[in-house]
């Protein structure tokens, strides 16, 4: 079945720092990526979608100059939370998908912020 | 637009006991159904599917889902439970339609299996 990668798994950074999270398709071309947002005990929220060589569609609430999407290719999205603060501390979790099969998930990133 | 109701945030069966899951959509196109499980500090895996077709919907790991659009439920069953099966289990309906596109997540329900 289609893998997705997602690097790294947790990662835990001092307040202002900027992290980078990536998302990689392993077996087959995504040209769609979606980066989600998980608080404990609750449910994914849809931040934004990606698709390859265009700017992400964001959700409504979501800051784009904060959390920043990159699609340069299909096989690979990345989300870069910037000048992070602990109120950022999340699971981030990404799926990509095509126009042949349902999303797939990544393990998710869980990301810590002091 | 679409949403997505699980009833529980919390079920708790024996092993070997059914499994029974809740789900409730509201959808404005035909949906796209899909069961997720979540283990914890992972992503989510697929379970199973509902696109067109059959209503029954068999999954992996032996559980099933059958599509009832009279009751616009999606239910998740398991005729036997085992040990393996705690987990966090995600409905989610397709946002416009379609199996590829933005999914609209349930809040989840935590399934516990006691031995």
């Amino acid at each position: 079945g289609a893998v997705v990668s997602q690097h790294p798994s947790w990662v835990i950074c001092k307040s202002g720092t900027s992290v980078k999270i990536e998302c990689r398709s392993l077996d087959f071309q995504a040209t769609t990526m979606f980066w989600y947002r998980q608080f404990p005990k609750q449910s994914l929220m849809l931040m934004a979608t990606s698709n390859e060589g265009s700017k992400a569609t964001y959700e409504q609430g979501v800051e784009k100059d904060k959390f920043l999407i990159n699609h340069a290719s299909l096989t690979l999205s990345t989300l870069t939370v910037t000048s992070a603060h602990p109120e950022d501390s999340s699971f981030y979790i990404c799926s990509a998908g095509d126009r042949l099969r349902p999303q797939h998930f990544g393990d998710g990133t869980r990301l810590s912020i002091l | 637009a679409q949403s997505v109701t699980q009833l529980g945030s919390h079920v708790s069966v024996s092993e070997g006991a059914l499994v029974l899951l809740r789900c409730n959509y509201s959808s404005s196109v035909p949906p796209y159904l899909f069961w997720y499980v979540q283990y914890p500090n992972q992503g989510l895996q697929l379970l199973l599917k509902y696109t067109t077709g059959a209503t029954l919907v068999k999954g992996i790991n032996g559980f099933e889902a059958e599509f009832k659009k009279s009751e616009t439920s999606f239910h998740l069953t398991k005729p036997s439970a085992h040990m393996s099966d705690a987990a966090e289990y995600f409905c989610a309906v397709s946002r416009y339609g379609g199996s590829q596109g933005n999914l609209i997540f349930g809040k989840g329900t935590k399934l516990s299996v006691k031995p």
